[in-house]
């Protein structure tokens, strides 16, 4: 049973531009809400997180926006640079439990 | 202070073997969390210890099983391996077991099950 969907599994953008991934969740128990980054043959990064009680996250080129009444999340790269391109992983949590239930992923290719 | 790692990277098995992946906890956590992240899909949970107790399971059967060390350091055993269990293998450290305590991957270990 996936509870957190990315409907798309690729995202091609031109350098400098923005890019949007999007993520969807089912379970409205989730609170917390990350994004995590991952390059072949290594293990996810850590990129942004956003609890439930904020709508709007920032940290440098990446801003995240959460819309609970949509159950649904965003992740903006503004500008995109080709560093970006990589496997970007939407996950969801519940407060004080442990697991992070992640979606299939996004492919972004930031093309020159 | 080192990150997460994990050994070994890559390993090839047969069907009804056992196997042992090991994990390092980054310096300070007191977590570790298992993934199994099959080809094209995201991580899913398998099981978390805290402080050497398992704090929670997802939805696998018993013969995932794991131990944690007093260093921290993490085991995870699979025992009569399925074709199915081919996967990549991800632990993740962190310095409590909530949802606010971000949690640090390992590169993985790819499993093939022959």
């Amino acid at each position: 049973d996936q509870q957190v969907k990315q409907n798309s599994p690729s995202l091609s953008v031109q350098e400098g531009r923005i890019s949007i991934l999007n993520c969807d969740y089912t379970n409205s128990m989730f609170d917390y809400f990350l994004w995590y980054k991952k390059y072949p043959a290594e293990g996810p990064t850590f990129l942004i997180s956003i609890s439930s009680i904020k709508d709007k996250n920032e940290d440098g080129r990446f801003t995240v926006f959460l819309n609970k009444s949509a159950k649904h999340l965003s992740l903006h790269i503004v500008p995109s640079q080709p560093g970006d391109s990589a496997v970007y992983f939407c996950a969801a949590s519940v407060a004080n439990d442990y697991k992070l239930s992640f979606g299939a992923g996004t492919t972004v290719t930031v093309r020159a | 202070e080192t990150g997460v790692t994990q050994s070994p990277t890559h390993l090839i098995k047969t069907r009804g073997q056992q196997v042992t992946l090991r994990c390092s906890s980054q310096s300070g956590h007191n977590t570790v969390s298992w993934y199994q992240q099959a080809l094209g899909q995201g991580p899913q949970f398998i099981f978390q210890y805290y402080r050497e107790e398992e704090n929670g399971r997802g939805n696998f059967p018993p013969r995932f099983s794991g131990l944690q060390f007093p260093n921290y350091s993490s085991e995870l055993n699979v025992n009569a391996l399925e074709l199915d269990d081919s996967a990549l293998y991800l632990c993740a450290s962190s310095r409590g077991g909530l949802a606010g305590d971000t949690q640090y991957f390992g590169p993985g270990t790819r499993l093939t099950v022959l």
